[in-house]
């Protein structure tokens, strides 16, 4: 079955960093792949989402490209800052919406 | 962005009482909302996919007469957590369809004494 699997944290960086965290997922069709973010004591926002194969998603200076030929979406920042310290998770939808897949989440610190 | 909004954010109740969480969408209309539940150790267990009009969808190991989900209108979606205890303490989240993307509430934190 469909399944995201995604680097085991926590990550730690200083300030200014650069971020990389590795997903992969596995999927019959045609899904749609998220990165969503989880701040201390909230809920998960969206944070970019990619519909096909080679589009990239971006937003708030993150960004990740939906590589069919690797199955991967991995979420990169090119200067991390200390707001961004939250969880991140990546997950995976069936191409019909029903059902989305989530990763185990990979928890983020940046320390300045 | 698509706004969800859950009600109440954090409740403590007594063992052996039932707690309701609403799940709204703001502004936009949902056909499908999700209940999850979030472990300690962060991982989201979908719990039930709900459909306006229609009977939930339980995720095997979910007890349907333990938590009740109603989905009576394209903005609405209930959790009743029912005859609660110590172990049903956990952050509840739902969230909703909109079309193609699932937008979330913040959460609602459940604590049974």
């Amino acid at each position: 079955g469909d399944s995201v699997t995604q680097m085991e944290g926590p990550v730690t960086l200083s300030e200014e960093a650069f971020l990389t965290i590795n997903c992969t997922y596995t999927a019959t069709g045609y899904p749609s792949l998220f990165w969503y973010v989880q701040y201390p004591g909230e809920g998960l926002q969206l944070l970019l989402k990619a519909t096909k194969a080679d589009d990239k998603g971006s937003n708030k200076g993150f960004e990740a490209t939906y590589r069919k030929e690797t199955t991967s979406f991995h979420l990169e920042k090119g200067s991390v800052q200390v707001s961004d310290s939250a969880v991140y998770f990546c997950a995976l939808s069936e191409e019909n919406f029903n059902k989305f897949y989530f990763g185990s989440g990979t928890k983020l610190n940046v320390k300045p | 962005g698509a706004v969800v909004s859950q009600h109440p954010s954090w409740v403590i109740c007594k063992s052996g009482t039932s707690v309701k969480i609403e799940c709204r969408s703001l502004d936009f209309q949902a056909t499908t909302m999700f209940w999850y539940r979030q472990f300690p150790k962060q991982s989201l267990m979908l719990m039930a996919t709900s459909n306006e009009g229609s009977k939930a969808t339980y995720e095997q190991g979910v007890e349907k007469d333990k938590f009740l989900i109603n989905h009576a209108s394209l903005t609405l979606s209930t959790l009743t957590v029912t005859s609660a205890h110590p172990e049903d303490s956990s952050f509840y989240i739902c969230s909703a369809l909109d079309p193609a993307t699932q937008y979330f509430g913040p959460g609602t934190r459940l604590t049974v004494l």
